[in-house]
């Protein structure tokens, strides 16, 4: 079936460091979207790309998608403590309904 | 506006008992998508509908079914829920499929 692979599944860094997380498709996607979701909430859209090689920056997050159209990248230049929580990649596959998500990067950021 | 809806917010049940998820949206969305979300494994599609009246399968669909009778909601069922099935429910609602999705608060759903 149709799969979003994320990696890695951890990552724990101390502040002002960077930190990057993948993500990858079996299959070509429409888009790509990123998601970020605090401890106990619920994910919270962060940004979407749609076109083959695509980069995005919002601040210090850089979001990238492969020439492909199959797998993904966000990074995040000299983290933060407020950037803590668990970021999800979700893409649609091509000719489905679906938004497939990747099991999720959970960031830590040591003060 | 309220965004996205569920309710309830928590619930338990025993091994055998059925319930109903509701989920509800306030902004005219076409497509609805129900989720759970367990340690470990992200967010797994259940169900989702591309428009009233229509639904389909996603990726680990046994033991649930969904309704959407109006655009406005979306409905996951568990006819006899089991311990396998304890779990954050979330729903989420996008405009169209190549759109953002907004979320609910989520449901934390016990079966014992």
């Amino acid at each position: 079936g149709q799969q979003v692979m994320q990696i890695p599944q951890y990552q724990h860094v101390q502040e002002g460091e960077d930190f990057t997380t993948y993500c990858n498709s079996s299959t070509t996607l429409s888009n790509i979207q990123w998601y970020k979701q605090r401890p106990g909430g619920h994910p919270v859209f962060l940004i979407q790309l749609v076109k083959s090689g695509e980069v995005k920056k919002q601040k210090r997050l850089t979001f990238q998608f492969g020439e492909a159209k199959k797998n993904s990248s966000l990074h995040i230049t000299a983290t933060q403590t407020t950037d803590v929580g668990t970021y999800f990649c979700a893409g649609k596959p091509s000719n489905t309904g679906k938004l497939i998500f990747g099991q999720g990067t959970t960031l830590q950021v040591k003060p | 506006n309220a965004g996205v809806t569920q309710t309830p917010k928590f619930r338990v049940l025993k091994t055998g008992q059925s319930m109903t998820l509701l989920c509800a949206q306030d902004m005219n969305h076409e497509y609805m998508y129900w989720y759970r979300q367990d340690p470990g494994m992200g967010l797994r599609l259940i169900h989702y509908s591309v428009g009233e009246g229509t639904t389909a399968k996603g990726e680990v669909p046994d033991g649930y079914n969904v309704s959407r009778l109006k655009k406005q909601n979306f409905l996951l069922g568990l006819e006899s829920a089991a311990p396998s099935q304890t779990s954050v429910y979330f729903c989420a609602s996008s405009f169209q499929g190549t759109t953002e999705a907004f979320f609910g608060q989520g449901t934390r759903l016990t079966v014992v």
